[in-house]
């Protein structure tokens, strides 16, 4: 079964660059969701689409933007890199209709990790 | 506050050995959803099991089992006779429909290591 994709799986960026990291859902999931999880950490909500709206929204940075776009992927744009951001960061996404699997679980991607030096 | 409380930080067994890892979770939410997730070294976090707030029965999965009790707000999660392949950090996760589902509130992650 398709799996929600992540690019890229790994990116080094140096302090005050910026990093674009994207995320395809599985098919026919409607909502995406990021998290970030730093060293040692759980994984902590930054915000959610639904429809390529934003649904939600958690401890995001205002250096951080998201999107999500009319074939349902979405992108992570992070700018002014700090390197408390180095991370993981996960995106997610589910379905709010049965037809796209369980209702409203969240199927993770392989994350990506960011180190920033 | 804290919404998903797992009090072990790191538990270290031997092979076969038995052991539960707690969940405590806190929610004024009727309806919700409980979850468990393992991270391997790899990194990836992998689906274990989902539980809606109005099923109570346990329930087992092969060496895995849950046990969820609504009167303590519990999840506990169990791995009988524990392989070295189990050795991850296990999260416990809370998902509100106050929230429409939208978030999952992780708790801290409790570190298993099996050793040979």
């Amino acid at each position: 079964a398709a799996g929600v994709i992540q690019s890229p799986r790994h990116l080094i960026k140096e302090k005050r660059e910026t990093a674009t990291l994207k995320c395809y859902p599985i098919p026919r999931h409607d909502t995406v969701y990021w998290y970030q999880q730093g060293p040692g950490q759980d994984p902590q909500f930054l915000i959610s689409f639904y429809e390529k709206m934003q649904s939600d929204k958690g401890s995001i940075p205002d250096r951080f933007s998201a999107q999500q776009f009319s074939d349902y992927h979405s992108e992570l744009n992070m700018s002014s890199l700090e390197l408390g951001d180095s991370a993981l960061y996960f995106c997610a996404s589910s379905s709010r209709f049965k037809s796209g699997g369980a209702l409203y679980e969240q199927y993770f991607g392989p994350g990506t990790r960011l180190t920033v030096t | 506050a804290q919404k998903v409380t797992q009090a072990q930080t790191e538990i270290s067994v031997v092979e076969k050995e038995d052991v539960t890892l707690d969940c405590v979770y806190e929610t004024r939410d009727t309806t919700y959803y409980l979850f468990w997730y393992k991270q391997p070294p790899s990194g990836e976090l992998v689906f274990l099991i989902r539980r809606n707030s109005f099923d109570e029965q346990n329930e087992i999965s092969g060496r895995y089992s849950w046990n969820f009790q609504k009167s303590t707000s519990s999840f506990n999660f169990t791995i009988t006779a524990s392989q070295v392949v189990d050795s991850a950090v296990y999260f416990c996760a809370l998902s509100e429909a106050g929230s429409g589902y939208s978030t999952l509130t992780f708790g801290k992650g409790t570190m298993l290591l099996v050793s040979p």
